[in-house]
């Protein structure tokens, strides 16, 4: 089955820094990349669509230049967060969906997430 | 705007009975619906979908029912097992677009 890998699962960092986190599907290749955020006992919010070789498209109330986006290839799509500040702490959640539509045209593969904790 | 809304935030079930976990959705143009499940610190892992041109699917213990009429869906688990105790989100898409999805339902299933 579909495979998305996620790193690093948890990261803690220091005010003000950035930090990087990277989704690569492993055994197959993804058009389309997704990134979801999760507050604690909160439902998943899409953040932003990434699609390979092109700018993502954020979602109402996400910023661009602080959430960097890029899906350089098939299998890779990172997030960046600039200059963090504590209330960006969460739970990010990258998912992909197959090139392949027989896949199952909708059906998102997740990858295991990673926590954020800004000091 | 919540387009998909579960609206218990718990659930427990004595393990063998069944598990009805229900979600609501506003938007009329979903025609892809989908239960994920998740554990604590992980990412959700796909459980069953359905499209809007059916009104059940059955994969194993777990059925799907979808209600058009009433923009109501519901994941039906029988019998609940312990190992099924998680946070069971619904998820619904118009095609191919992005998924929205519902707040979570904590399912916990005693012996």
């Amino acid at each position: 089955g579909a495979v998305v890998s996620q790193h690093p699962s948890r990261v803690i960092c220091k005010s003000g820094t950035s930090v990087k986190i990277e989704c690569r599907s492993l055994d197959f290749q993804a058009t389309t990349m997704f990134w979801y955020r999760q507050f604690p006992k909160q439902s998943l919010m899409l953040m932003a669509t990434s699609n390979e070789g092109s700018k993502a498209t954020y979602e109402q109330g996400v910023e661009k230049d602080k959430f960097l986006i890029n899906h350089a290839s098939l299998t890779l799509s990172t997030l960046t967060v600039t200059s963090a500040h504590p209330e960006d702490s969460s739970f990010y959640i990258c998912s992909a969906r197959p090139r392949d539509p027989r896949s199952g045209a909708n059906v998102l593969t997740f990858g295991a997430g990673s926590r954020l904790t800004v000091l | 705007d919540q387009q998909v809304k579960q609206n218990s935030p718990s659930l427990s079930v004595q393990e063998g009975r069944i598990s009805i976990l229900n979600c609501d959705y506003t938007n009329s143009m979903f025609d892809y619906f989908l239960w994920y499940k998740k554990y604590p610190a992980e990412g959700p892992t796909f459980l069953i979908s359905i499209s809007s041109i059916k009104d059940k699917n059955e994969d194993g213990r777990f059925t799907v029912f979808l209600n058009k009429s009433a923009k109501h869906l519901s994941l039906h688990i029988v019998p609940s097992q312990p190992g099924d105790s998680a946070v069971y989100f619904c998820a619904a898409s118009k095609s191919t677009d992005k998924l929205i999805f519902g707040t979570g339902t904590r399912l916990q299933v005693f012996p």
